[in-house]
């Protein structure tokens, strides 16, 4: 099994363009999400998705959009990067239920010029 | 925010002393989880301690909670280089179907050899 997986590992973009972070995950996982890390923040919600069809808003969700393409895959899309954005994201998924473990994916690191 | 707290943000040991690092958080839980990053890593899942436990033990890692405090520490024993990593807590609310976390913002410990 590989867990979480993210693409890309790496990427820069100009403000203003668009992108898609994919996440996948091959553990029959219920719930997904994403987070992103800046130094000395910890990390913060950006958005779940508790199941499949379903998705909702984190702490920090403004200027990011999601979409759960199935029980499998959750995206994350910039509609129009802003420097703020820079930073790096994680997808992590679990389980649902009242006692459960986090497993994340390796990250994105995301540069927005 | 409903991040939590983790307390020192830094901390430098020798290799064989033990590691203490508390955690502070705002909402009630359901369950307060551990994990550590490694340096451009994911973050992997350490211990779960649920909200009616006081103590676990899981190798040489100790955790304890105190609900009434709001608070959590973790305890690395008899440390090793290899525990070089940033340690996050974590709370965990189920609410509707789902699980939301919220991820203290982090100790960075150094295990000196």
């Amino acid at each position: 099994n590989a867990g979480v997986t993210q693409t890309p590992k790496f990427q820069v973009l100009k403000t203003g363009q668009s992108m898609t972070l994919q996440c996948a995950q091959d553990m029959n996982h219920n719930s997904m999400y994403w987070y992103r890390q800046d130094p000395g923040m910890g990390l913060r919600l950006i958005y779940y998705s508790a199941s499949e069809g379903t998705t909702d808003k984190g702490e920090v969700p403004n200027g990011y959009n999601v979409s759960r393409l199935n029980k499998r895959e959750f995206s994350l899309r910039l509609e129009s990067a802003a420097p703020s954005q820079t930073s790096v994201y994680f997808c992590a998924s679990t389980q649902s239920g009242l006692v459960n473990e986090q497993f994340f994916g390796p990250g994105t690191r995301l540069t927005v010029l | 925010s409903q991040q939590g707290e983790e307390d020192p943000q830094a901390l430098s040991i020798q290799e064989g002393e033990n590691a203490t690092m508390n955690c502070s958080y705002k909402t009630s839980i359901n369950n307060l989880q551990w994990y550590r990053q490694n340096s451009g890593r994911g973050l992997v899942h350490l211990i779960l301690i649920r909200s009616n436990e006081r103590e676990k033990h899981s190798g040489r890692l100790r955790v304890t909670l105190d609900t009434s405090k709001k608070s959590s520490s973790l305890l690395i024993t008899a440390s090793r280089a290899a525990d070089t990593a940033s340690y996050f807590c974590a709370t965990d609310a189920y609410q509707d179907g789902g699980n939301q976390f919220y991820f203290g913002t982090g100790t960075s410990l150094t295990v000196i050899p």
